[in-house]
Parts: C-alpha cells; structure tokens; sequence
C-alpha cells in the first residue's frame, strides 16, 4: 500500500509562474520529508526538505509547505523556469527508512 | 570529490541467469539503499544497511540480495533473473541521523529477456 502519494502524474506551466506539486501521505509516524528532483538518466536529486516541527521551509525559489493535520505537502516553484523541467518525488521517512510517491513530471513552457 | 556511482550503467541478461550491479561511494556513509524504479510505482527500497555486516529486506526484497563487507560498496545480486526484474536500479548513501538526506547514484538501467 502506497504510503505517499503523488496524484498529479504531470503539470504543465508557462515560465515565470508559480508551479505547486502536491504529496498525500498516509502515516502519521513520518516526521521527515523532502522533495527530489529527477532529469532523465541520472539519478534523483535532493531539492529541499522539512522536518515535521516547521510547517515551511525556503531555499530560493523553491518552498516546501507541511500541513500536519491534513499529512499533505506541497512544492512551490517561483518563478518556474524551463531548466525546472523534471520529475519530482516527494519522499517521507521516519527512521532510516524512505518513502517515495510515484512522481510528478513537470514541464514548463517557455 | 565524494561520490556515489553504480555499473554497469546498462545491462541486458537473460532469464535465469544470476546478475550483480554494483555500487560504490565515498562518502564514507554508514547507511546505503538500493531501490527500483518502475512506471506508476516511484522508487521501491529493496534492501538496506546500516553499516558494514549489517542487511536489511526492504519493501521488494524477494529474489535480490545484497552484501555489506566494507564501508564503500553495497553490491545488489539478482540470483535468477526474471522479466519481472527489468527495471531501473538506484543506489543511494546516507551518513545517518534524523534529518540526513540521501545522495544518489546514476542508476542501472537492467533489461531481462
């Protein structure tokens, strides 16, 4: 049972908008969550990550958004750019052990 | 510079034949994951360590093994091949504690016929 969830398989978004990617998770244990990037052939990347005390944390244009209550995290990009082109995975842990969603391609249009 | 890389980068096997994917980092990480990729299920944890001696099964362990005799590598073995084993493989490190993220490798991208 898919313990993260990503349901947006894709979005599309013009340059220089705000691109939000959403992530559901399931258990109420996970108390660390990030959000990695993914170009083609390479392995995923780290992007930013929050810890379950903050409810959102900044690094540039990317902000991550925790919502406890709800156990939903979200991705703001802005602005988005075409270089922001990739599949994202929000992960969550608890321990050492990582939780992945199934991704979320996004593309931005110049 | 540290780094985690993984080989072959490709592979293509047969049914049934047994199949090792390697994967070194010098991070020096305690901690070191393997994982699958595959349409509509994301990144699947097949096994862990925690440190040298030390395996864990993951969420898709059945017909893979891995083996920990040193920091550096944590090698990934398939003993039988299957179709169902295509895939894209990840490696991944970790130093370890709460709040460590963890660094990946390029992957492997493995086809059984």
């Amino acid at each position: 049972d898919q313990q993260v969830k990503q349901n947006s398989p894709s979005l599309s978004v013009q340059e220089g908008r705000i691109s939000i990617l959403n992530c559901d998770y399931t258990n109420s244990m996970f108390d660390y969550f990030l959000w990695y990037k993914k170009y083609p052939a390479e392995g995923p990347t780290f992007l930013i990550s929050i810890s379950s005390i903050k409810d959102k944390n900044e690094d540039g244009r990317f902000t991550v958004f925790l919502n406890k209550s709800a156990k939903h995290l979200s991705l703001h990009i802005v602005p988005s750019q075409p270089g922001d082109s990739a599949v994202y995975f929000c992960a969550a842990s608890a321990g050492n052990q990582f939780y992945f969603g199934t991704g979320t391609s996004l593309t931005v249009i110049p | 510079d540290a780094e985690i890389t993984q080989s072959p980068r490709h592979k293509i096997t047969e049914t049934g034949r047994q199949v090792t994917l390697a994967c070194h980092q010098t991070w020096n990480h305690n901690n070191m994951f393997w994982y699958r990729q595959d349409l509509g299920h994301g990144l699947r944890l097949i096994h862990y360590s925690y440190g040298v001696q030390d395996t864990n099964k993951g969420e898709v362990s059945d017909g893979y093994s891995v083996s920990r005799s040193n920091t550096e590598d944590l090698p990934l073995t398939l003993e039988s091949a299957a179709s169902s084993q295509t895939s894209v493989y990840f490696c991944a490190s970790r130093l370890g504690g709460d709040t460590d993220t963890q660094y990946f490798g390029p992957g492997t991208r493995l086809t059984v016929l």
